[in-house]
C-alpha cells in the first residue's frame, strides 16, 4: 500500500452545489491520479498530476478541476455538481511502475 | 472509443481449478500492462504487470501471458482458492511505466467451492 487516504469517504449532495475531494499520499509520488469508476465503464482517468501545480486533463475532465499545492495532496474539485457525476471516485499515485489507489469515495449527487 | 477490453464481465469457477481472465487491446502503443484485484468497498489493489518486451510473467499462483500480434493478454490463476473472488482489471500504459493507465470494465471472478 502507498499510504494514500482520501475524505471524505461517503457524501450526499445536491445538484448545483461545488464538491470538493481531498487524497493525502506520503509515500512521496510524483504521478498522482483520480479516477471514477463506473459500471460498464471500469475506471476512467478524470485529471492526473506529474509534479505539484503540474496537472493535466485524462479522458473524463469535463466538469472537473484539480488542485496540487503539494507533492502530497491532491484535490478533485466538481465545480456544479450534476447527477451524472454520481460515481465512485479513486484517488491514487504512482512509483514507476505501478499505481496505488485509495480506498475510494462514494459520491451522490441528488 | 474503449482502448482496453474486457469481454467477460463475470466468470465463474471451481475451487482449485484454473482461472483464465482475457483482455484484448486495441492501441499499439501500450508497451505495459497489469492486472488489478478488487474487492467490494476496497480500492483495486496492484496483482502482476507485464512490459512488452516480454511475453510471460509469473508470480506464485498468478501468471500474465501476452501476446502482442493479437493485441491480447491473460492471467492465469492456478489454484483458484475462495479469497481470489473478486473483480479484475486489466490495465494498459505507453510509455515503459505505470502512468495514466487505461482500464477495461472489469471481469467479476467467483470461486465455487
Amino acid at each position: 500500500d502507498a499510504g494514500i487516504t482520501q475524505s471524505p469517504r461517503h457524501k450526499v449532495t445536491e445538484t448545483g452545489t461545488p464538491v470538493t475531494l481531498r487524497c493525502h499520499q506520503t509515500e512521496n509520488h510524483r504521478y498522482m491520479y483520480w479516477y471514477r469508476q463506473d459500471p460498464g465503464h471500469g475506471l476512467r482517468l478524470i485529471h492526473y498530476s506529474y509534479g505539484v501545480k503540474d496537472t493535466d486533463k485524462g479522458e473524463v475532465s469535463d466538469g472537473y478541476s484539480v488542485s496540487r499545492s503539494k507533492t502530497e495532496d491532491f484535490l478533485l474539485t466538481l465545480e456544479s455538481a450534476t447527477s451524472s457525476q454520481t460515481s465512485v471516485y479513486f484517488c491514487a499515485s504512482s512509483s514507476g511502475n505501478t499505481i496505488y489507489f485509495g480506498e475510494g469515495s462514494w459520491l451522490t449527487v441528488v | 472509443d474503449q482502448q482496453v477490453k474486457q469481454n467477460s464481465p463475470s466468470l465463474s469457477v471451481q475451487e482449485g481449478r484454473i482461472s483464465i481472465l482475457n483482455c484484448d487491446y486495441t492501441n499499439s502503443m501500450f508497451d505495459y500492462f497489469l492486472w488489478y484485484k478488487k474487492y467490494p468497498a476496497e480500492g483495486p489493489t496492484f496483482l502482476i504487470s507485464i512490459s512488452s518486451i516480454k511475453d510471460k510473467n509469473e508470480d506464485g499462483r498468478f501468471t500474465v501471458f501476452l501476446n502482442k500480434s493479437a493485441k491480447h493478454l491473460s492471467l492465469h490463476i492456478v489454484p483458484s482458492q475462495p479469497g481470489d473472488s473478486a473483480v479484475y482489471f486489466c490495465a494498459a500504459s505507453a510509455g515503459g511505466g505505470a502512468q495514466k493507465l487505461v482500464f477495461g470494465q472489469g471481469t467479476r471472478l467467483t470461486i465455487n467451492p
